[in-house]
């Protein structure tokens, strides 16, 4: 079965910095992975989609890498604002593409 | 486009009651799923369907059932709610599995007593 992890499970950062979220999955045999965001008492907004044939996606100040022979995916996001503080959850793809797994999040606050 | 839609957005049941969660979508998507998200589990995949009369069990589908009559409506029933299904439900689709990137409703928050 496929695990999916992600650490730290919360980060607190001042506003502008540079920060980096990681995924890490268990069976390197997916057919894509998608980073959300999820706002408390909210529903998940798509922030990337990565198949597993790409190494990155780039999104305005946010870029996720893939490397899928070691089971990891980063999440980049450059120039923090308060805005950006969420839950950010990243989700892998079973090899067919019909069943999906997602880590816990990370809790993401930026300090103004 | 209206998006994913659910309904309702908040339910109190008893224990043993049945009821059925709506999912609507109307980008013309072919897949659809229902996830439960529960503190501390993450998101996990109840039932999904890659098309309308298409539906398979997930990762957790026991005491839920699905059915897809139609493109835009995928309901989710719960038999006999149990308290173990306390949980916050979103229903997702994407214009098809894997390849495409999914969109989530806002979620239904169900207790059961």
């Amino acid at each position: 079965k496929q695990e999916v992890t992600q650490i730290p499970a919360a980060l607190s950062v001042p506003e502008g910095e540079n920060l980096v979220l990681n995924c890490s999955f268990t069976d390197s045999a997916i057919y894509n992975l998608q980073w959300f965001r999820q706002d408390p008492g909210k529903g998940l907004t798509s922030l990337l989609l990565i198949q597993s044939s790409q190494r990155e996606q780039t999104s305005g100040r946010l870029n996720a890498s893939l490397d899928k022979s070691s089971g990891r995916s980063t999440l980049y996001i450059a120039a923090s604002q308060p805005g950006d503080s969420a839950t950010y959850l990243c989700a892998v793809s079973s090899r067919t593409g019909n069943q999906f797994y997602f880590g816990t999040g990370t809790s993401l606050t930026v300090i103004p | 486009n209206a998006g994913v839609t659910q309904t309702p957005k908040f339910q109190v049941l008893k224990t043993g009651q049945s009821m059925t969660l709506q999912c609507a979508q109307d980008m013309n998507h072919e897949y659809m799923s229902w996830y439960r998200q529960d503190p501390g589990m993450g998101l996990r995949l109840i039932h999904y369907s890659v098309g309308a009369g298409i539906t398979d069990q997930g990762e957790v589908p026991n005491g839920y059932n699905v059915s897809r009559s139609t493109t835009e409506d995928f309901p989710l029933r719960l038999l006999s709610a149990a308290p173990s299904q306390t949980s916050v439900y979103f229903c997702a689709s994407s214009y098809s599995a894997g390849r495409n990137e999914q969109f989530f409703g806002p979620g239904t928050r169900l207790t059961v007593l």
